[in-house]
């Protein structure tokens, strides 16, 4: 069936260094990713999306890669600071007109 | 801004209550879902809804139905509250089905 996980459920970050959350996906027609932050008692917000037309895609901070080759989606955040101290979650759509399909999240925490 | 917005930020309701948890988005959008989220579970989606008046079963449906009369209000209803059904709901809304805009979320604990 289809499934998203994650290789790292948490993973400690000292403040200033880089930050790389990975995501494994499993249905090879999944056509569009995404990645959302949840920080302690709010709602999931989008960070970035990328389509399998793309390999790279940048925002503030944040780049996302995409790796169709090993099903491989990463979330790479630069220069983490306290506030990126969150669960991260990735998101594949595997068919058109589907709901997206979450993976079961990273807890990124933030060492100052 | 896009505004979800769930009408309870926490809710304790007894073993067998009718709850209903509702769900307005201000953005004209058509797709609605609602998620809800468990330690360890991530997210799991129960009904979600492209259309008035049409609902689709999610991955976990049982204990729940939804209503959806009007473009912007998705409702979720567990018909018997069960102590089961104690965790986090998270409302969300789309124009497609790709970007979702969540709310805030409701902390539901059925004692």
């Amino acid at each position: 069936g289809e499934s998203v996980g994650l290789h790292l459920p948490t993973l400690s970050v000292q403040e200033g260094d880089n930050s790389i959350i990975n995501c494994a996906y499993s249905n090879s027609a999944s056509d569009y990713f995404i990645w959302y932050k949840q920080e302690s008692g709010k709602g999931p917000q989008f960070i970035i999306d990328i389509r399998s037309n793309m390999d790279k895609r940048q925002g503030q901070r944040v780049t996302v890669l995409l790796n169709k080759t090993v099903k491989h989606l990463s979330l790479q955040i630069a220069a983490t600071q306290p506030g990126d101290s969150a669960v991260y979650f990735c998101a594949e759509n595997p068919r058109r007109n589907t709901p997206l399909v979450f993976g079961k999240g990273t807890r990124l925490s933030v060492i100052a | 801004d896009v505004k979800v917005t769930q009408s309870s930020r926490y809710l304790v309701k007894r073993t067998g209550e009718k709850v209903f948890l509702e769900c307005v988005q201000d953005m004209d959008h058509e797709n609605m879902f609602w998620y809800r989220q468990d330690p360890g579970l991530g997210l799991r989606l129960i009904y979600f809804s492209y259309d008035v008046k049409m609902k689709e079963k999610g991955d976990i449906p049982e204990g729940y139905s939804v209503s959806r009369e009007k473009k912007e209000r998705f409702s979720l209803i567990l018909e018997s509250a069960s102590t089961n059904q104690t965790s986090m709901y998270l409302c969300a809304s789309s124009p497609l089905n790709e970007k979702l805009f969540f709310g805030s979320g409701t902390q539901l604990s059925v004692l």
